[in-house]
């Protein structure tokens, strides 16, 4: 299987900038997702890399560098709204669809 | 409107009692799967689906049974629930192959038991 390793907690200020790391290992690394999970609710899809560079969504952007099994999330001009936790996950070649999920990172973010 | 519907969203109940959670998809997905959700571990999955009558265990799949008798739903069943299985638990869909190999997961509102 995978290990994927995020940090526990960030705290971060209204306006500011985030960024969230993600570090995995796998055998054949076959894409990469980010989700947002506000408290008690499910999962919801922000971003998906599968070659190396940057992704960019609006005020979120997402980074792959598969040769370092690393990946991060970039979370610019934070709103409250934005204080949740964020799932990075990874799919590996052996079984094409399964997903394995790093334990979160809690935003927080003050105003 | 496309979503993942899960039934109960919350239950407390007695150990040994059987329970099932029902999980619905309205998208045409071929891929479901389970996952429990508790603090410090992440999501972890439990059974998947790749298609009717194809289920297949996940990391986690001791304590669970699970059926795909049609394509829309794929029920999670607690035969002789313990406490060790209170959770949060979320249902999942997706499409398969590889022109959608970027197409996320959708998850459902997710499940809380507590079994007492």
């Amino acid at each position: 299987g995978q290990n994927i390793d995020q940090p526990t907690e960030m705290t971060a200020t209204e306006g500011a900038i985030v960024q969230i790391n993600c570090t995995y290992q796998t055998s054949g690394f076959n894409g990469l997702f980010w989700y947002q999970q506000h408290a008690g609710e499910a999962p919801t899809f922000l971003s998906y890399n599968v070659l190396d560079g940057l992704e960019e969504k609006g005020r979120f952007s997402s980074f792959l560098s598969r040769s370092k099994g690393y990946s991060y999330l970039l979370l610019k001009e934070l709103q409250m709204k934005d204080s949740a936790s964020y799932l990075c996950a990874v799919r590996d070649r052996s079984n094409d669809y399964k997903l394995s999920f790093g334990a979160g990172t809690t935003v927080t973010v003050r105003a | 409107e496309a979503q993942v519907t899960q039934n109960p969203r919350y239950l407390i109940t007695v150990t040994g009692k059987k329970l099932t959670v029902t999980c619905s998809q309205n998208m045409n997905h071929e891929y479901m799967s389970w996952y429990r959700q508790d603090p410090g571990l992440g999501l972890r999955q439990i059974y998947y689906s790749m298609n009717v009558e194809v289920t297949d265990k996940g990391d986690v799949p001791e304590g669970y049974k699970v059926s795909r008798k049609e394509k829309r739903n794929f029920p999670l069943i607690l035969e002789s629930p313990s406490p060790n299985q209170t959770s949060l638990y979320f249902c999942a869909s997706s499409l398969m192959g590889s022109s959608y190999s970027n197409q996320p997961q959708h998850f459902g509102d997710g499940t809380r038991l507590s079994i007492l």
